[in-house]
């Protein structure tokens, strides 16, 4: 098993730019969500793909984007941003439903909008 | 809607102590909870997981937890802390009526005294 990969680990970006952050699933999992940890609190749920197909998302803005593509990897896409993007983005891999499975995370993609 | 309680933000322990670490949850509907531990700089690690099973599950590392549906509590122990355990620990919450939210609380950082 690899596990989760993600990609960058670290960037810096403006405010008003957009940012692609790229995640590899762990291999046989099919289903992928997106969090946003902010600093000193807990992953904030921002959506899920299944079959590359959004089936769940949190209370983020349209601005927050993704997709998954056939070898179930996927890809968060974040355009305008705002300083209060700045967190850290974790993607998640599950072999079917988290509720039953629970996640395997990847280490994460350090975001800092300046 | 779901919410997860984590109470104290901060545990110490000595050494070969007991580890208790609190979480309460809100749920609607039967709660899946879990707890996820979190080492600096990585992703988190699926630590447990109850799921309407045994009331109380065996996880990695020594840890357990008892769920308590009548005070809606999912505490996390381990009977003798070693130094390895210092980490943040996340407890969270899902159900089946959205899907791949879990909702997690803000985390407690446990400290390990030689």
């Amino acid at each position: 098993e690899t596990g989760v990969t993600q990609s960058p680990t670290h960037l810096i970006k403006t405010r008003g730019q957009q940012v692609t952050l790229r995640c590899s699933s762990q291999s046989g999992h099919n289903t992928v969500s997106w969090y946003q940890q902010a600093l000193g609190q807990g992953p904030q749920f921002i959506f899920q793909y299944y079959r590359e197909e959004e089936n769940g998302r949190g209370n983020f803005p349209p601005r927050f984007s993704g997709l998954q593509f056939p070898n179930y990897s996927s890809e968060l896409n974040v355009n305008a941003l705002e300083l209060d993007d700045s967190a850290l983005y974790l993607c998640a891999s599950s072999p079917g439903q988290p509720d039953n499975y629970g996640y395997t995370f990847g280490s994460g993609t350090r975001l800092t909008v300046v | 809607a779901q919410s997860v309680t984590q109470l104290g933000s901060h545990v110490s322990v000595s050494e070969g102590a007991l580890v208790l670490l609190r979480c309460n949850y809100s749920s609607s509907v039967p709660p899946y909870l879990f707890w996820y531990v979190q080492y600096p700089n990585q992703g988190l690690q699926l630590l447990l997981k109850y799921t309407s099973a045994a009331t109380l599950v065996k996880g990695i590392n020594g840890f357990e937890a008892e769920f308590k549906k009548s005070e809606t509590s999912f505490h996390l122990t381990k009977p003798s802390a070693h130094m390895s355990d210092a980490a943040e620990y996340f407890c969270a919450v899902s159900d089946n009526t959205n899907a791949g939210k879990s909702t997690f609380g803000d985390g407690t950082t446990l400290t390990v005294k030689p």
